[in-house]
């Protein structure tokens, strides 16, 4: 079946350290996004790509940092200037705009802690 | 810029109680509206949508109508289930060249008691 796949989906990091989330969908959609979700809150665009070799900042890039080398795969690394990085993270994508009323599909979510 | 503001809950209810999340909105232009739906530790699946006024989103008992004239598109079910537990979350989507990228709410968790 087709989807979005995040991994890992728990992950402890030490202070000081980069981690990368993977995400990879086979949904052949071009656009993917990537949100954060602190508890109890909604979600907050971190940064978004609408074709392979290109990515914009969304609304809280700093600390984070994104490549797109392939339609299907939009890793998210999470580096040590994020002051606080523990948080769930979601991975989404969408369909080309043209005819496309605006849904995203998300995957599962990485909850990212740091101890 | 675009926004959305939702209930804060959470809203604890009986199972069969009636359920109403209250969202409006706030855009230039004509968004599409969602509800997407999240269960514990997972992602977020979308519920229902409407994409232009008068429309009525609808999909396992719940239904929401995208309103013009108050900006507003809530969510109703007429018999909540203990499954139904869940955070709720309104979104909308402009379909503007800056691709399609969603404004949330800020959620809101509903409790259902058996």
């Amino acid at each position: 079946d087709g989807g979005i796949t995040q991994s890992p989906k728990y992950l402890f990091r030490k202070e000081g350290q980069n981690v990368t989330l993977s995400c990879e969908q086979n949904l052949n959609h071009d656009a993917m996004y990537w949100y954060r979700q602190d508890p109890g809150q909604g979600l907050r665009l971190i940064y978004y790509s609408q074709i392979v070799n290109d990515f914009q900042k969304g609304d809280i890039a700093e600390g984070y940092s994104v490549s797109r080398e392939k339609k299907e795969s939009f890793p998210l690394t999470v580096t040590s200037a994020q002051k606080n990085p523990t948080a769930f993270y979601l991975c989404a994508s969408s369909k080309p705009r043209t005819g496309n009323t605006g849904e995203l599909f998300f995957g599962e979510g990485s909850r990212l802690t740091v101890l | 810029g675009n926004s959305v503001t939702q209930m804060e809950g959470p809203v604890t209810l009986s199972e069969e109680a009636f359920l109403t999340i209250n969202c409006t909105y706030t855009a230039t232009g004509y968004p599409s509206l969602f509800w997407y739906v999240q269960y514990p530790g997972e992602g977020l699946q979308l519920l229902l949508k409407a994409t232009k006024a008068d429309d009525k989103g609808s999909n396992k008992g719940f239904e929401a109508t995208y309103r013009k004239e108050t900006t507003s598109f809530h969510l109703e079910k007429g018999s909540v289930q203990v499954s139904d537990s869940a955070v709720y979350f309104c979104a909308l989507s402009m379909n503007n060249n800056a691709g399609n990228m969603l404004t949330f709410g800020g959620g809101t968790r509903l409790m259902v008691k058996p």
